[in-house]
């Protein structure tokens, strides 16, 4: 089993849509979880970041954590096309590597 | 407000040649990390370094790879001998000092190497 899986989609969805990306872990020892955006060709870009369990709101976006069910999920309401991009979730322990997912291909249409 | 830079952002080397690749951190900033992205695969984390430290190199290959972070200057991620496996994205990320620091990393925008 992978530390971290992520379905890579791709995920379509139609403008204005609310967006759910998943990512599962295998170790009970992570405490950081983050979500990066990355566009086609770019280097990824912080979005989330979230210490232990619980829920984090940033405008449309917000990040959940479940360290009870080892998942973690980030939330896009009113989608936009600029949202199409590749989103990568990442987790770590404390002074420890992040350990990145493979990430989920978002498509949003006008 | 200057991020992560990266130079070059393309770099073409031919098999058995060096590649050198750049990576000056947001000004400030003293940690500094590489990571490589394959076609289809997630970012894998190669090393941490602090300015003249290595801290975590658990990710590099064990052979013709080195990194450097010195006091003065960009960090600096060294291929030598190249081969075709190596052909992949590398990014560099920073971040600041202080607690969980290690946690909230800023990215560049990556070198792309590709060796013929």
């Amino acid at each position: 089993q992978k530390e971290v899986e992520q379905d890579p989609g791709p995920l379509s969805v139609p403008e204005g849509a609310i967006v759910s990306l998943n990512c599962t872990y295998s170790n009970s020892a992570f405490q950081y979880f983050m979500w990066y955006r990355q566009y086609s060709r770019k280097g990824p870009e912080l979005l989330m970041y979230t210490y232990s369990s619980g829920n984090k709101e940033d405008g449309r976006f917000t990040a959940q954590v479940d360290k009870s069910s080892k998942y973690i999920s980030l939330f896009i309401r009113d989608s936009q096309p600029s949202d199409s991009a590749t989103y990568l979730c990442a987790m770590s322990q404390a002074g420890t590597a992040l350990i990145f997912g493979k990430g989920t291909t978002l498509s949003v249409s006008s | 407000n200057a991020g992560v830079m990266q130079n070059p952002r393309h770099l073409v080397r031919r098999r058995g040649q060096e590649a050198r690749l750049r990576c000056s951190p947001v000004k400030g900033h003293s940690h500094a990390y590489w990571y490589r992205q394959l076609p289809e695969e997630g970012l894998k984390f190669m090393v941490y370094l602090q300015k003249e430290n290595i801290i975590d190199e658990s990710g590099m290959p064990k052979e013709r790879f080195s990194a450097e972070f010195p006091k003065e200057g960009p960090s600096i991620l060294r291929i030598q001998q190249v081969v075709r496996g190596d052909s992949a994205a590398y990014f560099c990320a920073s971040s600041p000092t202080g607690q969980g620091a290690q946690e909230t990393q800023y990215f560049g925008p990556g070198t792309r190497l590709l060796v013929l």
